[in-house]
């Protein structure tokens, strides 16, 4: 089966500092995708990042970056200089071309401070 | 339109009436997402059409709810005599996908749409 956990309920951060959100997931497949998604409080979800497993090089998307750990199944996301915008929700989830199923994790809830 | 569209935005109806919940994917995705999000929680999945199918539906809470889809684009989702605990905010999603497969079009990327806030009463 597949899992994505996230056990940050909720995190804070100061305002251009820089924050890590973790996530562990469990997968079948062998061959996979790891995503983070960012949903503000205006509801909509949108990719923040995007890896697949079969890269060795961790993604970045300007000030978001992720430390891919294949072997402990970890997929950590870190924003740096952190922004009143980046306040979200942020899920983690995997989809592999073998199933249809996006696995979503329960979710960070982010704040930035001022 | 550019993005994934639902309709309505917001909907309060009283327990025990029917309401319908539309989506409308980006055009060319075939594949096809339906989510439940409780207040502060994560997304329940509900349903996945590739084309006008739907191969899994083991989401749906219950007989109350079902989801259709036609021409291979709107997709529609039914809750019949709805209860309190089926407030929640439903998101659709939709991708390029293909019977599982990525294909040179496909990221892998969901594209979401801004859901659909059922309250019940």
């Amino acid at each position: 089966a597949q899992t994505v956990t996230q056990s940050q309920p909720e995190m804070s951060v100061q305002e251009a500092e820089t924050v890590t959100l973790s996530c562990t997931y469990d997968t079948s497949e062998s061959n996979y995708y790891l995503f983070w998604y960012k949903q503000p409080p205006s509801r909509q979800m949108i990719l923040v990042i995007r890896q697949e497993a079969y890269k060795q090089q961790n993604a970045t998307e300007n000030r978001f970056s992720v430390n891919f750990q294949k072997a402990a199944k970890s997929f950590s996301l870190k924003i740096s200089d952190s922004q009143l915008g980046d306040t979200a929700m942020y899920f983690c989830a995997t989809w592999g071309p073998g199933t249809y199923k996006y696995i979503f994790g329960t979710g960070t809830r982010l704040k930035v401070l001022a | 339109g550019a993005g994934v569209s639902q309709s309505p935005s917001n909907k309060v109806t009283e327990k025990g009436k029917d309401v319908e919940l539309r989506c409308d994917p980006i055009s060319g995705h075939t594949a096809l997402y339906w989510y439940r999000q409780s207040l502060g929680q994560g997304l329940e999945f509900l349903i996945y059409f590739q084309g006008n199918s739907a191969p899994d539906k083991s989401g749906l809470p219950s007989d109350r709810f079902s989801a259709e889809r036609t021409g291979g684009s709107v997709s529609t989702l039914t809750i019949q005599r709805t209860q309190q605990e089926d407030s929640a905010v439903y998101l659709c999603a939709s991708s390029f996908l293909r019977g599982g497969q990525a294909t040179h079009l496909n990221t892998g990327e969901l594209f979401f749409g801004e859901g659909s806030r059922l309250t019940v009463l």
